[in-house]
């Protein structure tokens, strides 16, 4: 079965400061990998998705298989990124995906 | 266009009792998919229905239970109502996804059920 694993529950960093957020995931095929993010009062939404390797918001995430970690990092961390960021990953055809369960990232002034 | 819509956003129920959520999906999309969120378990998928048909479902007991109309909207079950089924209960509409293909998602605001 699959699992995604987010060690940190918050994250609290200095605006200015680099930030990682962690995930690790167990699946045994070939996974496809996610960041979401709601900011307060919205919606959960898609960040970024491995496959697109693009950079949003400033945002960016390697998916390393050989650890199976597919970690978020930003180098300058702004206040407007205060959100709860969750990892996913979805295993086969079909929108099914597997949740960790959220960090809480607080960026301070 | 207007984004994913979820009846009614606030529910109070009693154990035992049942009840159906709704959730409209973005026009044009024929994918829906049902979270359930608890502060305890996080995230956890129910089911996902495209053209009418589950597609895919999570590992949740019988009492939980959903269907999609012809017109993309879908509505969830859930019978014989435990006070761990306090939750928000959240629905996500798509484009249909393929295996090589992954449409993104959006969140309905969710329904946030209540069960004394």
């Amino acid at each position: 079965a699959q699992r995604v694993t987010q060690p940190e529950k918050l994250l609290s960093v200095f605006k200015g400061a680099p930030v990682e957020l962690k995930c690790n995931y167990s699946y045994s095929g070939s996974p496809e990998l996610f960041w979401y993010v709601q900011y307060s009062r919205q919606r959960l939404q898609l960040l970024l998705r491995h496959i697109s390797r693009e950079s949003i918001k400033g945002f960016t995430a390697d998916l390393n298989k050989g650890e199976t970690s597919f970690h978020l990092k930003k180098p300058f961390a702004q206040e407007e990124d205060s959100a709860m960021y969750y990892c996913a990953l979805r295993r086969n055809a079909g929108n099914m995906l597997t949740f960790g369960g959220g960090t809480r990232l607080m960026v301070k002034p | 266009k207007a984004g994913v819509t979820q009846t009614p956003r606030y529910l109070i129920k009693t154990r035992g009792q049942q009840v159906t959520l709704s959730c409209s999906p973005i026009s044009g999309h024929r994918s829906v998919s049902w979270y359930q969120q608890t502060p305890g378990q996080g995230l956890q998928f129910l089911f996902e229905y495209f053209s009418e048909t589950q597609r895919n479902k999570g590992n949740f007991p019988g009492r939980f239970s959903g269907r999609q109309f012809s017109n993309s909207r879908s509505e969830m079950n859930v019978s014989t109502l435990e006070l761990g089924d306090s939750a928000l209960y959240l629905c996500a509409s798509s484009l249909a996804s393929g295996p090589s293909s992954y449409n993104e998602q959006f969140f309905g605001p969710g329904t946030r059920l209540t069960v004394l």
